[in-house]
């Protein structure tokens, strides 16, 4: 059971908008934490994504966006392409002074 | 380039020990926090482990605690993680992770990310 959570699995076909939400709580987002994403390519690391909450990474496209309110945060994807079929997770931190991750969502494209 | 190598996986019996290493080359090791992330054969990830810059604080999360220890040596570039008293609930692909920041903050985020090692824990 992770403590941020995520949708197991989100679709979309190709040139539509995507969300994936992250639900955390007031011991870490809710704190006033960061919430950051990462993208997990099948076969691959994990590369960050958005971090800061809103912030994109020189090199990852802007159809890539993040935000957040309260205790949860969300990741946008606009004009979905095949290319972006993997997993996504949200990291925070936590009071208890643990890294936290979400349980992660499987992007399909249709 | 930032680049991140871990090596050391492998199979273990229950009850064994392992050390993993991960070397760092293309920026200021010594200048970064380090974690270790893992994740166990179709999960999520799970933290493991943190250090920062200097190697002066370490953190775990409660799952490792009392069996891993995390280290680094800032002359070599290179983080490690001794395992031990391993279970089978440990297999999983280990990350070497670099931090923002020298120390270990609530900003924390990782980038870049190593390509992983295996380890394993059966007998």
């Amino acid at each position: 059971q992770s403590v941020l959570t995520q949708p197991p699995s989100v679709s979309g076909a190709p040139g539509q908008r995507v969300t994936i939400s992250c639900t955390g709580s007031s011991s870490n987002i809710g704190t006033g934490y960061d919430v950051h994403w990462y993208q997990q390519l099948p076969g691959t690391a994990p590369k960050l994504l958005i971090y800061g909450n809103i912030n994109r990474p020189s090199g990852v496209p802007d159809r890539f966006s993040g935000s957040k309110s309260d205790t949860s945060a969300s990741l946008a994807i606009t004009g979905l392409q095949a290319e972006d079929e993997a997993d996504y997770y949200c990291q925070s931190y936590d009071s208890s002074l643990s890294v936290v991750f979400g349980g992660g969502t499987k992007l399909t494209v249709l | 380039e930032v680049q991140l190598l871990e090596s050391g996986g492998g199979l273990v019996q229950p009850g064994g020990s392992l050390r993993l290493s991960c070397a760092a080359s293309g920026f200021t090791f010594s200048s970064y926090a380090m974690s270790w992330v893992r994740q166990a054969p179709g999960r999520g990830l799970e933290w493991v482990s943190a250090i920062s810059g200097s190697g002066g604080s370490t953190y775990y999360a409660d799952s490792v605690k009392g069996r891993f220890t995390i280290s680094r040596d800032n002359s070599k570039n290179t983080l490690y993680l001794q395992m031990s008293s391993l279970r089978a609930e440990d297999t999983a692909v280990y990350y070497c992770a670099k931090h923002s920041s020298s120390w270990y903050t609530s900003k924390n985020r990782f980038d870049p990310w190593g390509q992983g090692t295996l380890v394993t824990v059966s007998s």
